[in-house]
């Protein structure tokens, strides 16, 4: 298996511009998690998915993101407008669907800067 | 609700020293317990985790930790430090609450030097 598949690998856009980014967890994983780390703030949950659901997104900073699972194998990660203080390394991790006892399978990251 | 603390943020050895990085966790509920590292521009990796059973865990490139229940700990060792291990380690806990939520602690970044 290839792994997490993340797209871009890095992005760099300007204030306002909308950017998505995409992944592609790993075949049969039922789990899909969004962090972003930053220096200031480390390893956050942006949200979590299961079965395609949105499970928990408490972590999502603010209304300008969102986050879609449309099937099994692909997920995205928007933001609109977006903002300078967005600029971070955002990595979409999978996990086999058996709760608590499962390790994070993490992509490679996408790497944003917001001019 | 769980945490996880990592007791210093930078560690540095010499090349061939003990590696020893420090993490404890508070949790209501019998935990799952992971180590994972980070290298550069590279996404995070599993080194090595507790589930139940055998306290002492080994991992991947002469990693172990050692689950300790009465001290709330997890702390990571590996007898002799290698450059190449020089990388970004989180401890993380996770707990099933119904669902179920994996917590990272903030990180310890290891300098091995020569």
């Amino acid at each position: 298996d290839a792994g997490v598949i993340q797209s871009p690998r890095h992005e760099v856009t300007e204030m306002g511009q909308e950017v998505t980014l995409r992944c592609k967890p790993i075949s049969g994983h039922n789990s899909l998690f969004w962090y972003r780390q930053t220096m200031m703030r480390g390893l956050e949950l942006l949200i979590y998915f299961n079965n395609n659901v949105p499970i928990d997104d408490s972590g999502m900073p603010e209304d300008r993101f969102s986050a879609k699972m449309p099937n099994a194998s692909f997920s995205t990660l928007k933001i609109q407008p977006s903002e300078p203080r967005d600029s971070a390394v955002y990595f979409c991790a999978s996990s086999l669907d058996r709760g608590a006892v499962d390790e994070q399978f993490f992509g490679p990251g996408t790497r944003l800067t917001v001019l | 609700a769980q945490s996880v603390t990592q007791l210093g943020s930078h560690v540095s050895v010499s090349e061939g020293a003990l590696v020893l990085l420090r993490c404890n966790y508070s949790s209501s509920v019998p935990p799952y317990l992971f180590w994972y590292v980070q290298y550069p521009n590279q996404g995070l990796q599993l080194l090595l985790k507790y589930t139940t059973g055998a306290t002492l865990v080994k991992g991947i490139n002469g990693f172990e930790a050692e689950f300790k229940k009465s001290e709330t700990s997890f702390h990571l060792t590996k007898p002799s430090a290698h450059m190449s291990d020089a990388a970004e380690y989180f401890c993380a806990v996770s707990v099933n609450t119904g669902g179920f939520k994996t917590i990272f602690g903030a990180g310890t970044r290891l300098f091995v030097k020569a």
